[in-house]
């Protein structure tokens, strides 16, 4: 497609439920992150992958949290025994380079709002 | 994104510029960004500056930046109400590649 695509678009599930989230990057990209925005919290960092090197992990809130990349392509974000302060918007964004030093746009997509009831 | 601070709140009439402030922390980012994120979407770059250069003009808007004080501003002359949104100022982390975002700041235009 032509931008960064994730599904679903809204999530509500109940506190101990495990849920996967996906993300489609742009075609071609080689990076794909992982942010979390929270209602009063802004965005933080989740989880960073680069082409076939291990990911960034340290942004993971806990071990409940596991992110694959598949192909280099498609991402999944799993949450094990959801929390109600897991509720938020949860978006991915992928990027041609995703190296250091170069300003490397980073393409969001629109988000999966997760409710933990 | 506890690094980068930024105000809530700017209200502005339509016609009028619109100035969003921001202080970062990390000194060694070497690119910061501006991106808008409208109602239901995700975020949209509108503009980055690289760290040796003071000012960086795109059409409506100029970005300043102020390494000395790490601060970092974005001007939007002749705000319309389709410049309504949250905008975010963000900076490279340490690793170089993700980026620690403010909290945001919402620009309401009124007519």
């Amino acid at each position: 497609g032509a931008g960064v695509s994730q599904s679903p678009s809204n999530k509500v599930t109940e506190k101990g439920k495990d849920v996967e989230l996906r993300c489609d990057p742009i075609s071609g990209h080689t990076a794909l992150y992982w942010y979390r925005q929270s209602l009063g919290q802004g965005l933080e960092f989740l989880i960073y992958f680069q082409g076939n090197s291990a990911p960034d992990k340290s942004g993971l809130p806990s071990d409940r949290f596991s992110a694959e990349r598949t192909g280099g392509s498609v991402s999944t974000l799993t949450i094990q025994r959801t929390q109600q302060e897991d509720s938020a918007v949860y978006l991915c964004a992928s990027s041609l380079v995703g190296l250091a030093g170069d300003s490397d746009t980073q393409y969001f997509g629109p988000g999966t709002r997760l409710t933990v009831l | 994104g506890e690094d980068v601070e930024q105000s809530l709140f700017l209200s502005v009439r339509e016609g009028d510029s619109s100035v969003i402030n921001c202080t970062y922390t990390d000194s060694s980012s070497t690119y910061l960004y501006w991106y808008k994120q409208e109602p239901g979407a995700g975020l949209q770059l509108l503009t980055y500056i690289f760290s040796n250069m003071d000012m960086k003009q795109d059409q409506r808007l100029t970005v300043l930046l102020n390494k000395k004080d790490k601060h970092l501003s974005l001007r939007i002359a002749d705000t319309q109400t389709g410049d309504s949104a949250i905008y975010f100022c963000a900076e490279e982390q340490n690793s170089g590649y993700a980026l620690n975002f403010g909290k945001g700041t919402s620009l309401l235009v009124t007519p």
